[in-house]
């Protein structure tokens, strides 16, 4: 398997516009978890699916973010209109069953790292 | 005060040197996770453990759920292990996970 691929792997774009993160979680993998990394704060949750159902997505900051899982191998976050604050790196994972020892290992895309000018 | 304190913040060693990074952590879990992120800035998952000790090559990890207290170790160390060393706990067994800030090791040659 190739592993969580994420795209872009970098944006930069003015504020105001809408930016779309992409994520291919590896397949099987049940969980797909969207992470936010900043400086300031590090890593953050923002959002996860289980088989697709959004679960938590009490860290999603503000209306301007949201995010789909239309189907088991593909999803997107998407932040409309964005905002400088909003520069960070985006990481996507996946994970077959995260509550178990032996089948909770998150895998993590490269990350896609967006500068809101 | 953070969920997930993580010690040293930055750590720097003579290659061959033991390291020992810590996380101690304020509420209850289900599982520790130990990631590593190198300068290029991918992330990748070292250990996820719930209790007692686990090892793999040069890397060893423990925790002491009584404590709240977990410790990752490398011996005999590399330039090639100097990364950012993440320290993260899930709560409740979904993989929501509360990270720490980070241990940035840097191994001398």
């Amino acid at each position: 398997d190739a592993g969580v691929i994420q795209s872009p792997r970098h944006e930069v774009t003015e504020m105001g516009q809408e930016v779309t993160l992409r994520c291919k979680p590896i397949s099987g993998h049940d969980y797909l978890f969207w992470y936010r990394q900043t400086m300031m704060r590090g890593l953050e949750l923002l959002i996860y699916f289980n088989n697709n159902v959004p679960i938590d997505d009490s860290g999603m900051p503000e209306d301007r973010f949201s995010a789909k899982m239309p189907n088991a191998s593909f999803s997107t976050l998407k932040i409309q209109p964005s905002e400088p604050r909003d520069s960070a790196v985006y990481f996507c994972a996946s994970s077959l069953s995260p509550g178990l020892a032996d089948t909770g290992e998150l895998f993590f895309g490269e990350g896609s790292r967006l500068t809101v000018l | 005060k953070n969920e997930v304190e993580q010690s040293p913040q930055n750590l720097t060693a003579q290659e061959g040197e033991f390291i020992t990074i810590n996380c101690s952590y304020s509420v209850g879990i289900s599982a520790l996770h130990w990631l590593q992120q190198h300068p290029g800035g991918g992330i990748v998952s070292l250990f996820m453990l719930s209790s007692g000790k686990k090892k793999h090559g040069r890397l060893i990890a423990t925790i002491n759920i009584q404590e709240k207290h977990s410790s990752l170790h490398i011996t005999a160390s590399h330039p090639r292990d100097s990364a950012v060393y993440i320290c993260a706990v899930d709560p409740g067994s979904q993989g929501n996970l509360i990270f720490g800030k980070g241990t940035k090791l840097s191994v001398k040659p």
